[in-house]
């Protein structure tokens, strides 16, 4: 069974360019979650998907950071313009339901310079 | 609000030592707890899970009893290994719109020396 996927591994940009994040889920999963995890931290809870809706997106920064899951299926997170501050590994993870073990995908470690 | 404290790390231990991680909770409801092992260069990935009260959660030689009366869920092992050696994440799912931010401690490091 394919795990989650995520795209890209890795990134690097300048501040106030856009950048884009690709989650694949695992087959199945209704839940999807979208984490930003900084260096020696957990990681904290940015966006949770049902299915297609966004369910959980309080932590979200609204004017920068946008999220979709079109079809329930794969999601993008985005972010535009991207400060110094959002450099960090965001992670893509998916369960069964929001009350399942979660599984994680390997994450993109963003830079930006 | 949800939220757990995980104990500050690193924790380093010789082979064959007994290892605790403490980890305590604070919750609306009644939550599901979980401890998730992140193995250098891999990402994180479920070690165990306690879903009611009293309930006790065991993997790879690891145990977390879920006590309800001390709001905690302690991770042990008996006698560790070289492999072991990874940071742990205690984690608090409540389930629904109350999932809040800090449901993930912070992450212990631990080290195991042959």
């Amino acid at each position: 069974e394919a795990g989650v996927v995520q795209s890209p591994r890795y990134k690097i940009i300048e501040k106030k360019q856009p950048v884009a994040f690709w989650c694949n889920p695992i087959s199945g999963h209704n839940t999807l979650y979208w984490y930003r995890q900084n260096l020696g931290q957990g990681p904290e809870l940015l966006i949770r998907y049902e299915n297609e809706e966004a369910v959980d997106d309080s932590q979200l920064p609204k004017d920068r950071f946008s999220a979709e899951r079109l079809k329930g299926v794969d999601s993008t997170l985005k972010i535009q313009p991207a400060e110094l501050g959002d450099s960090a590994v965001y992670l893509c993870a998916s369960s069964l339901s929001s009350l399942d073990e979660q599984y994680f995908g390997p994450g993109t470690r963003l830079t930006v310079t | 609000g949800n939220s757990v404290t995980q104990m500050e790390g690193p924790v380093t231990l010789s082979e064959e030592a007994f290892l605790t991680i403490n980890c305590t909770y604070t919750a609306t409801g009644y939550p599901s707890l979980f401890w998730y092992v992140q193995y250098p260069g891999e990402g994180l990935q479920l070690l165990l899970k306690a879903t009611k009260a009293d309930d006790k959660g065991s993997n790879k030689g690891f145990e977390a009893t879920y006590r309800k009366e001390t709001t905690s869920f302690h991770l042990e092992k008996g006698s560790v290994q070289v492999s072991d050696s990874a940071v742990y994440f205690c984690h608090l799912n409540a389930g629904g719109t109350s999932y809040g931010k800090l449901t993930f401690g912070q992450g212990t490091i631990l080290t195991v020396h042959p």
